[in-house]
Order: C-alpha cells, then structure tokens, then sequence
C-alpha cells in the first residue's frame, strides 16, 4: 500500500473550514484513499472515501488531484467537536479479508474558538 | 454506519490474570474482525485479523498464544489477554468489515483501555 504524509497537526477557527492535506505520491491505480479521524480515547470513525472523483459527504468533502498524488479532506465548518487526529490511508480496494487497514501518525487537528 | 461495540469500555487487573474483551457488531454480519492496540501517543497498530470460523491471522510480534481470538459467530469476536503483565497495559481495539453499498466497508468499535497492576 502506498504511503502518505500528513502534517503533524494543525490549528482551525471554529466556523471556518478546516483542509487537511495528505500527499501520496506513490499511490497506485487501483488504491483509494481513505480517511479516518480518532477523538481523544474513543475509536476511529469512518469519514470518507474515494478513488480518482471528489467525493462528498454528510461530514466532508475529499478533493483528490488529477495525478492523484495528494488529496484535502475539506470539513466546510469545522466545531470544536471536530478536534481529533485525523488520518489519511491509501489502500487496495477492501475486500473481505484482505488489505488491512494501517494507520500512520495522522494529523491532530485542533479547533479553537 | 454501523455500530460495532466493545465490552468492558476499561478494566483493570492483576499481573499474571487473564482478560477477555468482547467486540461485536450490533447491526450487521461482519465478513471480517480486526484486532488493534494503542499506546499512549502512537498510532494504532494491527495486531490480528480474524474471519468467522477460523483461526486468526496474527501480525509479526504479536504473540498468538497471548493474544487468543474467537471468531465464533459473524456478530462476535473475542480477545483474551492471557497472563497479563503491566506492559500488556494499552488501549485495545476492534474494528469490522462488512460488505455495504459502496463495496466494503469497515467500523470500529470504542475501545478497551486496559490497565495491568
């Protein structure tokens, strides 16, 4: 699975947007990026995925760059329940046992008033 | 999405004891179940992989006969924590993979925080 680089952390108004990067220059064709965020002590929660197309959700929207070597997660208005560390995971299509999701150190995102 | 629970949220007990967390999915059949530890300030790491019916499928370093998993149903699977030591002291958690609209897709559950005195 390729890997990705994320920033260690980053500060966001509340009310604003916050965009995270992730650079994945090695991705491959047939990878998707994935992304997950994990508040303090509680498991991770399933945010949003995709594979070449912008992808948006009820939670965010992912922008993925044509040669899709990097993407932006985009929460539109960011709330302090919003402060966690959100990591970024390219993968192989999940299949029922196969392609295991690893994560890397993320980006702690901190929304402040 | 769907829930995946985990039972007990933290325990603690006595070096050299065994603990059994319980990991369910609460509104669907997973295909396959996850096993993750967290130390405090890392990242999660993989720990096994677990499909309904069969044995475990452990990561390099993690011991199997330490870290027992049952798989018995497509709803439940089990860690067991055998002879627990301080250093077995982490975060423990399990995630679930079922097949969904969008292809597969994969849940995880709250979270065990275990502390071995």
């Amino acid at each position: 699975d390729a890997k990705t680089t994320q920033p260690t952390s980053m500060d966001c108004a509340e009310g604003r947007a916050a965009n995270l990067p992730c650079n994945h220059s090695t991705i491959s064709g047939n990878e998707y990026v994935y992304w997950y965020r994990q508040i303090h002590s509680q498991g991770p929660q399933y945010i949003i995925h995709g594979l070449k197309n912008n992808e948006t959700n009820e939670m965010a929207s992912l922008i993925i760059t044509e040669d899709r070597k990097s993407s932006t997660l985009i929460l539109p208005h960011a709330t302090l329940r919003d402060t966690a560390v959100y990591y970024c995971i390219v993968i192989g299509v999940l299949t029922g046992g196969g392609n295991k999701l690893t994560f890397g150190t993320g980006t702690q995102l901190k929304v402040e008033l | 999405g769907a829930v995946v629970s985990q039972h007990p949220s933290r325990v603690i007990c006595k070096s050299g004891t065994s603990v059994k967390i319980e990991c369910r999915s609460l509104d669907f059949q997973a295909t396959t179940m996850f096993w993750y530890r967290q130390f405090p300030k890392q990242s999660l790491m993989l720990m096994a992989t677990s499909n309904e019916g069969s044995k475990a499928t452990y990561e390099q370093g993690v011991e199997k006969d330490k870290f027992l998993i049952n798989h018995a149903s497509l709803t439940l699977s089990t860690l067991t924590v055998t002879s627990a030591h301080p250093e077995d002291s982490s975060f423990y958690i399990c995630s679930a993979r079922v097949f969904g609209t969008g292809g597969y897709e994969q849940y995880f559950g709250p979270g065990t925080r275990l502390t071995v005195t």
